[in-house]
């Protein structure tokens, strides 16, 4: 069974970065899928952050791209989330997950959501 | 990318049937057949219920079904049960490497 937990700080500073990463068991990330994250404010619903594949490559929401790295490393079978100059809007549950996918004519084109991490709740305060 | 159109909120009584609707653009749920639907209950992680339109994955009860209809996609829950009152979220791709949610809907079992 694909299980993934996210680890990180729960209280992160204004105009900091916020780094999340993602260990998945049960399923190697070299073996295919994209890898991605989803946050969710306190009391509101879900937004896609980005997901990236096992060579590297990225799909970022245009509304954070500006602020956003995404990384992976195939031999800990982890995924990484950097968001910068956070601010309080930014505070969330934040989730890992793993997305079904195609690529279309070099497009990545990202099908559905099929397994979730637990969460990881973080604040943006000072 | 705006959010895709979901009512904030639904109800209806044990055994009832009810449906709630997801409306995009067509250049998201009306592009592609990637819609998917997630169940939330309170504190609880997004559990996938309907990917690809109408899909259901295995252990998904066969009340809970999928559709689409140009820009819009329908959740239709047939003979409502308790377990059933949750948030659930529409979930299309949005073209150009991109996933777009709705806002949300909230299930309330009178």
């Amino acid at each position: 069974q694909v299980q993934l937990q996210e680890s990180g700080p729960g209280l992160v500073k204004p105009s900091e970065t916020l780094s999340l990463t993602c260990t998945v068991s049960g399923f190697s990330i070299s073996n295919g899928y994209c890898w991605g994250w989803i946050r969710q404010p306190p009391g509101k619903g879900l937004e896609w952050i980005a997901t990236i594949d096992r060579d590297g490559s990225t799909c970022y929401n245009p509304s954070l791209e500006s602020r956003l790295t995404m990384s992976v490393d195939t031999s800990k079978n982890q995924f990484f989330l950097n968001l910068r100059s956070v601010t309080a809007t930014d505070t969330a549950v934040y989730y890992c997950a793993r997305v079904p996918h195609d690529v279309v004519r070099g497009v990545i084109k990202l099908y559905y959501i099929d397994f979730w991490g637990q969460g990881n709740p973080v604040t943006v305060s000072s | 990318q705006s959010a895709l159109t979901q009512p904030a909120s639904v109800s209806g009584s044990p055994g009832q049937s009810i449906t709630i609707s997801c409306t995009g653009s067509s250049t998201d749920v009306g592009s592609y057949n990637l819609v998917s639907w997630y169940q939330q209950h309170p504190g609880k992680v997004p559990k996938l219920i309907i990917y690809e339109d109408s899909k259901r994955p295995s252990g998904v009860s066969t009340r809970l079904s999928g559709s689409k209809s140009g820009n819009t996609a329908s959740l239709t829950i047939s003979g409502l049960q308790a377990e059933d009152e949750a948030d659930y979220y529409c979930c299309s791709y949005g073209g150009s490497s991109n996933m777009i949610f709705g806002g949300g809907t909230k299930l309330t079992v009178l």
